[in-house]
């Protein structure tokens, strides 16, 4: 398996304009959660997904971001309006939530607001 | 609210030292505690520990679990410059999500 992919890997946008994430869990995977990670604030669980059901969007910094599951192998986080205090890295990671297992992260993807 | 605290929050050593990280926590419904390792990227997996006094060990790393007084250690031994990352930990709040501590960052110097 190729483990969990997000793409793009790097993004810089200009403050305004709408930024969409992307990410494909490892396949036979039931959970997928977005985290945002900055020097400040360390990791952060923005929304996890069970089952492709939206489950905890508490962490949700706002109404500017979004997140969808339109089935099992895919998953945006999406940014609209973006501020330069989005500008973090965003991590993907899935599980099995049949098991007792790890979390596996995707590479992330690194977004700068400017 | 579920909670995972570590400390220390950064640690500078140098090489041969052994190091103990720390990781208390409070969750609703405790299934597993995991440590991870951060370097310049994403997390990469260490442990998983579900039961308590039963030792995880890997080359020079080792951690232990004690599900009664809520908090779990990190060994390293022998220490090296490789070593020198962010050490995560996190709980499986089973039924829930993952809690993340805020990490301890560790500096090996040679």
């Amino acid at each position: 398996d190729a483990g969990v992919i997000q793409s793009p890997r790097h993004e810089v946008t200009e403050m305004g304009q709408e930024v969409t994430l992307r990410c494909k869990p490892i396949s036979g995977h039931n959970s997928l959660f977005w985290y945002r990670q900055t020097m400040m604030r360390g990791l952060e669980l923005l929304i996890y997904f069970n089952n492709n059901v939206p489950i905890d969007d508490s962490g949700m910094p706002e109404d500017r971001f979004s997140a969808k599951m339109p089935n099992a192998s895919f998953s945006t986080l999406k940014i609209q309006p973006s501020e330069p205090r989005d500008s973090a890295v965003y991590f993907c990671a899935s599980t099995d939530r049949g098991t007792a297992g790890e979390q596996y992260f995707g590479p992330g993807t690194r977004l700068t607001v400017t | 609210e579920d909670k995972v605290v570590q400390s220390p929050l950064s640690l500078v050593v140098h090489e041969g030292d052994t190091v103990t990280l720390n990781c208390s926590y409070e969750v609703t419904n405790f299934r597993s505690l995991l440590w991870y390792k951060q370097e310049k990227k994403a997390p990469t997996f260490l442990f998983m520990l579900t039961s308590s006094g039963i030792e995880k060990k890997s080359g020079r790393l080792s951690s232990i679990l004690d599900k009664k007084e809520l908090f779990s250690i990190l060994n390293i031994t022998a220490t090296q410059t490789g070593d020198s990352a962010v050490y995560l930990c996190a709980v499986d709040n089973y039924g829930q999500n993952f809690v993340f501590g805020p990490g301890t960052r560790l500096s090996v110097l040679p």
